[in-house]
């Protein structure tokens, strides 16, 4: 089945710097890639996600890579806030599969 | 953040007991997932059902057991079986399988 690996696991910026958090993933059959933010205490949500067919996407300050070849997709957050502080979780799906499988998170500090 | 609901938010339990741990949506989605979230290992899947009476297990689907009678309603059971219980419970939905999740409050079991 899938493997998505998540690096760094923890990740700290200054405010107004730029954060970046990469993920591998095993499956050549995966075709979406989301991105979740949890913070301290909440429930998962989406902040942005893509599809295997376009290699990037962006809203405002946040983007996301897609390197098939390479297998791995990257998040950036441009002019980091204290407010983006949280846990970050990558994921992917094949799709011939309905497991989607999780990387492990970074948690990512923006130091006022 | 509305339309997925967890019960209860805190959960303790005995060893050897059974607990239901309840989730629900009214957001017409087809597809209902559980996820098990440790410290440090992200989401795990642990049984999810892409339509009514329908459910494939995920990777820990050991000592749990799940239902779905009713497409709003997809609960999860925590066996005497489960040899680690205690950890925090997340509920999501999705149209599809490969379609943005929503994920509930959470519940925190522990086991005492």
């Amino acid at each position: 089945g899938e493997n998505v690996e998540q690096h760094p696991s923890t990740l700290s910026v200054q405010e107004g710097d730029s954060a970046v958090i990469k993920c591998t993933y095993s499956d050549s059959a995966s075709n979406y890639f989301p991105w979740y933010k949890q913070e301290l205490g909440k429930r998962p949500q989406l902040i942005i996600d893509i599809r295997s067919n376009v290699g990037e996407k962006k809203d405002q300050r946040i983007a996301v890579t897609l390197n098939k070849t390479a297998k791995h997709f990257s998040l950036h957050i441009t002019e980091t806030q204290p407010e983006d502080s949280a846990v970050y979780f990558c994921a992917a799906i094949p799709y011939n599969n309905n497991d989607m499988r999780f990387g492990a998170g970074t948690r990512l500090t923006v130091k006022p | 953040d509305g339309g997925i609901t967890q019960s209860p938010k805190y959960l303790f339990r005995k060893e050897g007991q059974n607990v239901t741990l309840s989730c629900e949506q009214n957001l017409n989605h087809d597809a209902m997932y559980w996820y098990r979230q440790d410290p440090g290992q992200g989401l795990r899947l642990i049984y999810y059902s892409q339509i009514v009476n329908d459910f494939q297990k995920g990777d820990i689907a050991e000592g749990y057991s799940v239902s779905r009678e009713k497409k709003e309603s997809f609960p999860l059971t925590v066996t005497s079986a489960q040899k680690n219980p205690t950890a925090f419970y997340l509920c999501a939905s999705s149209i599809g399988t490969h379609n943005e999740q929503f994920f509930g409050p959470g519940t925190r079991l522990t086991v005492l």
